[in-house]
C-alpha cells in the first residue's frame, strides 16, 4: 500500500495563476483533509470531506476550492494564486472519527 | 471551532532525561487528542493518541495524560534519545468531535542534547 500520495511535490506559481493539488489514498478511508503548514503556525485545516460526495470548510478556506472525486481522491484548487498562499500543503485521511489521521508527503508551493 | 494552546515552543533536554509538552483546549465536547511528530522536511506522523474516556495511555517511552476537567493534556517522553529530536504537535477535533479534521497546536521543537 502506498498510503496517502500527493502530486506535485514542488510547484512555483506566479500571482494569478491557477493550479490543482492532487491527493489519493489507498487505505479505503472515508474522510479526507487538506491542511496548510506555515512556519510557527502549526497545521491549519483548509477543507475536509467526511465522506464521498461531501465537502466542508475548515479554518482557512478562502482562496481555495476542493473536489472529492471519488472515495480515493480529494483535490485542492487555487483559482488565482496569491503570495499569501505560499506554504506546504498536506493531505490526510482517516477511516472514522476519533481515529488517527495519516498524512501524505506534502506539496511545497511558492507563489511569486 | 476548537482552540489549542501548546507549550513550550522550544524544549532542550539532556539525552536520557524526560521531556514534557503541555496543551490546553477550549471545547469541552472534544473527545480525541492525538500527538504528531514531524522531522525536518517530512510529514507529520501519529505517535500516540488518547480518547476522552481514558485518563492516561502509555506506549513504551511515550505516555499521554488527559485532564478533562482542566481541559489539558500532556505528552511525556522518558529516557530521551537523539532520534527523539523533532517538532511535536498536539491536536484536538476541529469542532469538538466527528469526522471534521483537527486543530493543531503551534508545535514544540524538542532538542536532545548529547
Amino acid at each position: 500500500n502506498a498510503g496517502v500520495t500527493q502530486t506535485p511535490k514542488f510547484q512555483v506559481l506566479k500571482t494569478g495563476q491557477s493550479m490543482t493539488l492532487q491527493c489519493a489514498q489507498d487505505m479505503n478511508h472515508n474522510s479526507m483533509y487538506w491542511y496548510r503548514q506555515d512556519p510557527g503556525m502549526g497545521l491549519r485545516l483548509i477543507y475536509y470531506s467526511a465522506s464521498e460526495g461531501t465537502t466542508d470548510k475548515g479554518e482557512v478556506p478562502n482562496g481555495y476550492n476542493v473536489s472529492r472525486l471519488n472515495k480515493r481522491e480529494f483535490s485542492l484548487r487555487l483559482e488565482s494564486a496569491a503570495p499569501s498562499q505560499t506554504s506546504v500543503y498536506f493531505c490526510a485521511s482517516r477511516t472514522r472519527a476519533a481515529q488517527g489521521q495519516f498524512f501524505g508527503p506534502g506539496t511545497r508551493l511558492t507563489v511569486l | 471551532g476548537e482552540n489549542v494552546e501548546q507549550h513550550p515552543s522550544t524544549l532542550s533536554v539532556q539525552e536520557g532525561d524526560s521531556a514534557v509538552i503541555k496543551c490546553t483546549y477550549s471545547d469541552s465536547a472534544s473527545n480525541y487528542f492525538p500527538w504528531y511528530k514531524q522531522e525536518l522536511g517530512k510529514r507529520p506522523q501519529l505517535i500516540i493518541d488518547i480518547r476522552s474516556n481514558v485518563g492516561e495511555k502509555k506506549d513504551q517511552r511515550i505516555a499521554v495524560t488527559l485532564n478533562k476537567t482542566a481541559k489539558h493534556f500532556s505528552l511525556h517522553i522518558t529516557e530521551t534519545q537523539p532520534e527523539d529530536s523533532a517538532v511535536y504537535f498536539c491536536a484536538a477535533p476541529y469542532s469538538g468531535g466527528g469526522a471534521d479534521g483537527l486543530t493543531f497546536g503551534k508545535g514544540t521543537h524538542l532538542i536532545i542534547q548529547p
